[in-house]
């Protein structure tokens, strides 16, 4: 029962590092999302992926890639980390997009010093 | 852009009480749906009501839906310590779903 399970837990990342946070789900769901959580803002989508193949962005995809690998994994790229990306990442996945609920790993709380 | 948004931001009450969270949102939805967030974790879902729908129940919750007004309320009875957690409105736009900025609960001993 894993869920959506997403690593690492905690980084922290000095200016103009790069990273890769993963994502993966075991519920056979087509769509995965990358959202950000800053205090204050709600969550905030970055990409998504509405099927295995497809890649879109969200609300605030500037700074960040994404990759779909397969049907369970998508991954979340910072290639130049900068300080205006300290923040929660959260990973979720739905049946579809749009009228199923999602389903939402715990998070990976990232520093950029 | 928010599309949801939570009143109260905040709200303290005490155990056994009822809590009441609103959401107002701007543009014509199809669903609107309600997730739970306990500090350091995901957000979990909660229920989903359709448009067509008034009014759902899921154990102590009660969501109604006034699509006229583009407003919905989550009502939790008879309240415990575990339900303290932030509470968050999402509405669908544009094949994704836009969440408000959520209330935060408190429930006192």
């Amino acid at each position: 029962n894993a869920g959506v399970t997403q690593t690492p837990k905690f980084q922290v990342l000095k200016t103009g590092q790069s990273m890769t946070l993963q994502c993966a789900q075991d519920m056979n769901h087509n769509s995965m999302y990358w959202y950000r959580q800053d205090p204050g803002m709600g969550l905030r989508l970055i990409y998504y992926s509405a099927s295995e193949g497809t890649t879109d962005k969200g609300e605030v995809p500037n700074g960040y890639n994404v990759s779909r690998l397969n049907k369970r994994e998508f991954s979340l790229r910072l290639e130049s980390a900068a300080p205006s990306q300290t923040s929660v990442y959260f990973c979720a996945s739905s049946g579809r997009t749009g009228n199923q609920p999602q389903h939402f790993g715990d998070g990976t709380r990232l520093s950029i010093l | 852009s928010q599309q949801g948004e939570e009143d109260p931001q905040a709200l303290s009450i005490q155990e056994g009480e009822n809590a009441t969270m609103n959401c107002s949102y701007k543009t014509s939805i199809n669903n609107l749906q309600w997730y739970r967030q306990n500090s350091g974790r995901g957000l979990v879902h909660l229920i989903l009501i359709r448009s067509n729908e008034r009014e759902k129940h899921s154990g102590r919750l009660r969501v109604t839906l006034d699509t006229s007004k583009k407003s919905s309320s989550l009502l939790i009875t008879a309240s415990r310590a575990a339900d303290t957690a932030s509470y968050f409105c999402a509405t669908d736009r544009d094949d994704k779903i836009i969440f408000g900025k959520g209330t935060r609960l408190h429930i006192l001993p």
